[in-house]
C-alpha cells in the first residue's frame, strides 16, 4: 500500500528543538521531501533528501533517512514562532512520474 | 528560481456558474503540472496530472467533465471548475515538475474557491 503518516500535531517552546517524524511504505521512493504550509498558503519546499543518503543538514534543519525502517525525520534547531505550521513529508512515485504520496501532516505550534 | 504562480487568489461564485484558476511556472519550463484539492486541515489530495500537449491524467473519482484541465504550453495549466456547486468549494494547489533532474514538485500559492 501507498501510505504516509505523520504525527498530528506537536507543540514546541520557543528555541527548544522541533523533531517532525514520517513513515512510509515505497522503499523504491527515490527522494523524500519536506514541505511547509503556512494558514492559507501554499507548499514552500523546505529540504529534500535522495534516497541513498543517510542525512541532510541545511542550516536549522536536518534530515534523517532510515530506509531499513522506511522512517524520515525533520529536525528544526531553534524552532522560532515564525516556525509554526504543517510540514508534511512527500515521497516521489516512480522516476519519471513526478508524483508524490503525501504524509497526513503535522501540525507545529511554537510557543513563545 | 522555481516559481509558480496562481490566479486568481481567492474567488467567490454563484452556483452554477463556471471558474478558471491559472498555474504558471514562471522561470522554468515544467513538463508536469498537478492539480491538488485540500480539505481544511487535510493533506492534499491529488486530482489530475498533465503534461504539455496531452490529455491529463485524472485520478480515481474525479470527474474529468467537472473539472477539466488545459495544459497548452510548458509555463501554463488551467483548472476550469464547471457548473460549480457548494461542494466544490475548497483550497486548489497546483505544482509543477520536470525541473531538470529532479522529481521535485514547486507549489503554487494555492486559489480558494467559495462557491455560494
Amino acid at each position: 500500500g501507498e501510505d504516509v503518516e505523520q504525527s498530528l500535531f506537536l507543540s514546541v517552546r520557543e528555541g527548544d528543538s522541533s523533531v517532525i517524524n514520517c513513515t512510509y511504505t515505497d522503499s523504491s521512493s527515490t527522494y523524500l521531501y519536506w514541505y511547509k504550509q503556512e494558514p492559507g498558503a501554499g507548499l514552500q519546499l523546505l529540504t529534500y533528501i535522495f534516497s541513498n543518503m543517510d542525512m541532510k543538514q541545511d542550516q536549522r534543519l536536518t534530515v534523517l533517512l532510515n530506509k531499513k525502517d522506511k522512517h524520515l525525520s525533520l529536525r528544526i534547531a531553534d524552532t522560532q514562532t515564525g516556525d509554526s505550521a504543517i510540514y508534511f513529508c512527500a515521497e516521489s512515485a516512480p522516476s519519471g512520474t513526478y508524483k508524490y504520496i503525501f504524509g497526513t501532516g503535522t501540525r507545529l505550534k511554537v510557543l513563545a | 528560481g522555481a516559481v509558480v504562480s496562481q490566479h486568481p487568489s481567492r474567488v467567490i461564485c454563484k452556483s452554477g456558474t463556471s471558474v478558471k484558476i491559472e498555474c504558471r511556472s514562471l522561470d522554468f519550463q515544467a513538463t508536469t503540472m498537478f492539480w491538488y484539492r485540500q480539505f481544511p486541515k487535510q493533506s492534499l489530495m491529488l486530482m489530475a496530472t498533465s503534461n504539455e500537449g496531452s490529455k491529463a491524467t485524472y485520478e480515481q473519482g474525479v470527474e474529468k467533465d467537472k473539472f477539466l484541465i488545459n495544459h497548452a504550453s510548458l509555463t501554463l495549466s488551467t483548472l476550469t471548475v464547471t457548473s460549480a456547486h457548494p461542494e466544490d468549494s475548497s483550497f486548489y494547489i497546483c505544482s509543477a515538475g520536470g525541473l531538470a533532474g529532479t522529481d521535485t514538485q514547486y507549489f503554487g500559492p494555492g486559489t480558494r474557491l467559495t462557491v455560494l
